[in-house]
């Protein structure tokens, strides 16, 4: 079955940057595109990005851009999301989530919390 | 402020309907962009309930339907039930801003 590997938690002090690895399986990894979204605690959705694993073209939100870089990795089906200069707003659980035909988001990662805090 | 915009909450009785809006404009929903709908449990991943407007996937109980017309959506649920208390979000693509846009997320409680 289709499923996306997301592993752990991190604390970052302001300024830091954290690295999340979202592993895909149960699928040709190269045939979808991949979303990353964030939820803030007690907030909602918020879309980041996508990737085409397969050449790593990426679309990144405004908001996020020059901050923001993801990346694949075809050999080990994993894609990655760097987030740079962190402040205490992005404390978060990051999603990876697999884009569907539509631009739907299926499935999701289970989610991998980063606390900014000094 | 969301893109697409969504009642904060809502809340109904076992067996009763509720709907849920999601609203947007000529730049998402309103450029005939599919809308899709998660569930989100409490402390767990949202999950996709409808995809591209009115579909379900499978494992997805037919008390689930989605709708669209115009600048915006709808969720309606049938026989509520109390494992529907959850997080409920809609999800388009905006032309102007170039990506994925989601609602602010609707809170159902089954009283």
């Amino acid at each position: 079955q289709v499923q996306l590997v997301q592993s752990g938690a991190d604390v970052k002090k302001p300024g830091a940057s954290v690295k999340i690895s979202c592993k895909a399986s149960g699928y040709k990894f190269t045939s979808y595109r991949m979303h990353w979204v964030r939820q803030a605690p007690g907030q909602g959705l918020e879309w980041m990005g996508t990737i085409n694993p397969s050449g790593g073209s990426t679309n990144y939100a405004q908001k996020f851009q020059g901050r923001v870089t993801m990346t694949s990795d075809t050999s080990t089906n994993t894609v990655y999301m760097e987030v740079s200069s962190l402040i205490s707003e992005d404390t978060a659980v990051y999603y990876c989530a697999r884009r569907g035909d539509l631009n739907w988001f299926d499935p999701w990662g289970q989610g991998f919390m980063v606390t900014v805090s000094s | 402020q969301s893109v697409l915009t969504q009642p904060p909450s809502v809340s109904g009785a076992p067996g009763q309907r509720v709907t849920i809006s999601c609203t947007g404009s000529s730049s998402n929903i309103g450029a005939d962009y599919d809308v899709h709908w998660y569930q989100q449990l409490p402390g767990t991943a949202p999950k996709l309930l409808i995809y591209a407007n009115t579909n379900r996937p499978s494992g997805v109980p037919d008390r689930f339907s989605g709708s669209k017309s115009g600048t915006s959506a709808s969720l309606a649920i049938t026989g509520l039930q109390t494992e529907d208390e959850a997080d409920y979000y809609c999800q388009s693509y905006d032309t102007s801003l170039s990506g994925s846009v989601f609602g602010g997320g609707t809170k159902l409680t089954v009283l």
